[in-house]
Formats: C-alpha cells, sequence, structure tokens
C-alpha cells in the first residue's frame, strides 16, 4: 500500500523567507515522488519529481525537494519565497514494486507568502 | 498540444437534473483520469481508464455517477440525477504509462447543484 501525508494544511511565509513545504510517505518498496502546484481556479501544474539518483531534485520556479529515505520525507523547500508562489500543493506518492501505476495524492498545503 | 481539455469550465444546474463533464486528453497518452475536488474532502480520484478501458472505479462515489471513454480523445463523466452535495470542481487528467509518468491536469469544471 502508499500513502502520502501533508501535516501542514497551511503555511505562512514572508516575502524574501526561505520556505519549506513537509511531506512523508509510506510505501512498500522504493518510491517516485511527486510535487504539483495548484493556483486559484486552475488545475495542478507539475513541479518536479524524485525517480532515483541525487536526493536533492530542482523544479520550475526555483523551487527543489529533498529525498530522504531514512525520514520517508521529501519536503518542497524555495530559498527564497515570492508572493506569487501562495498556492496550494500537492505531494504525491507512487510504489515502485506496486501493482497500480497510479500514485496517491495529499490532501495538500495552502502556501501563504506575505508581502 | 493545447494540453487536456475540459467542458464546460462551470455548470450551475438544479437537483435532479442530469450533467456531462467532459474531457479531451493530451494526444498520444494512454490513461485518463477523472478526480473531484472538495474543502472537505480534497482531491478523490473517481475512475480512470487506460486505453480506453475503466481500470478502477472504485472511486465513484455512486450508481448516479457514470464515466465511459468511447475512444481515445474523448471522455466523458455523467451525474443523473444530480444532488447538492456533488457540488466541487472535477478534473480530468491524463499521462503516459510509465510509473513515473507526470499527470496533465486540465482547468476542470466548477460544479453547483442548487
Amino acid at each position: 500500500a502508499q500513502s502520502v501525508a501533508q501535516p501542514e494544511d497551511q503555511v505562512n511565509v514572508a516575502e524574501g523567507n526561505p520556505l519549506t513545504v513537509k511531506c512523508t510517505y509510506s510505501v512498500s518498496g522504493n518510491p517516485y515522488l511527486f510535487w504539483y502546484v495548484q493556483y486559484p481556479n486552475r488545475g495542478l501544474q507539475f513541479l518536479l519529481k524524485y525517480i532515483t539518483g541525487d536526493n536533492l531534485v530542482k523544479g520550475s520556479y526555483g523551487f527543489e525537494a529533498e529525498f530522504n529515505k531514512s525520514q520517508t520525507s521529501f519536503h518542497l523547500k524555495k530559498p527564497s519565497a515570492l508572493v506569487s508562489d501562495s498556492a496550494l500543493y500537492f505531494c504525491a506518492v507512487r510504489d515502485m514494486s506496486g501493482g497500480s501505476y497510479i500514485p496517491t495524492f495529499g490532501r495538500g498545503t495552502s502556501l501563504i507568502v506575505h508581502p | 498540444d493545447a494540453g487536456v481539455i475540459q467542458s464546460p469550465r462551470h455548470e450551475v444546474t438544479e437537483m435532479g437534473q442530469e450533467v456531462t463533464l467532459r474531457c479531451k486528453p493530451i494526444s498520444g497518452h494512454d490513461y485518463l483520469f477523472w478526480y473531484r475536488q472538495t474543502m472537505m474532502r480534497g482531491l478523490e480520484l473517481l475512475i480512470y481508464f487506460n486505453n480506453n478501458v475503466p481500470i478502477d472505479d472504485s472511486g465513484m462515489p455512486e450508481d448516479r455517477f457514470s464515466a465511459k471513454m468511447p475512444n481515445a480523445s474523448f471522455s466523458t463523466l455523467k451525474i443523473q440525477p444530480s444532488e447538492p452535495r456533488d457540488s466541487a470542481v472535477y478534473f480530468c487528467a491524463s499521462s503516459l504509462v510509465q510509473g513515473h509518468s507526470v499527470q496533465y491536469f486540465g482547468p476542470g469544471t466548477r460544479l453547483t447543484v442548487t
């Protein structure tokens, strides 16, 4: 079975400060991990993914995420937040050894960047 | 490619009426997904298709919901009869067959049932 948790419903950060949106996962084997972003009144957009290799993954809009196998985490980070980063962020996981090709999405974390 | 196309973008209907939501996936994609998003329940997978065949419809809430994919370029999600609790944003997404493939989401249909 595969599952993902986003422990924070909302994250508040001041513009220019670093931001972190947390994600933890549970899989039987090794994971594929994804981050998506949803801006108001839009569909989800892909940000980045981890398949294998380097634990630090870089994605769109200056975002990056660090895969930590021992902590089963895949936190999303950005060194300097912008007001335009305010959106809903979803983490998703797919178990490489599972029978389903379908990822499981978290409940989402609302990121609010204050000017 | 124009991306995943959904229509209508907004739908307001009265309780008891039939509602049909439409989706055109990205050309060449093997998988098509229907999701529902609400504040209370977040993002829920309703059903998905692989090569036009429904694979898992366990997320479909009730028999009032049905989905079809008559060909590789078109899918519908139908609610009959509609109820106020069906009010939500419905997303269609498509992806390639690889396990680490990205899902590409449409803009969604905002459904309001009064």
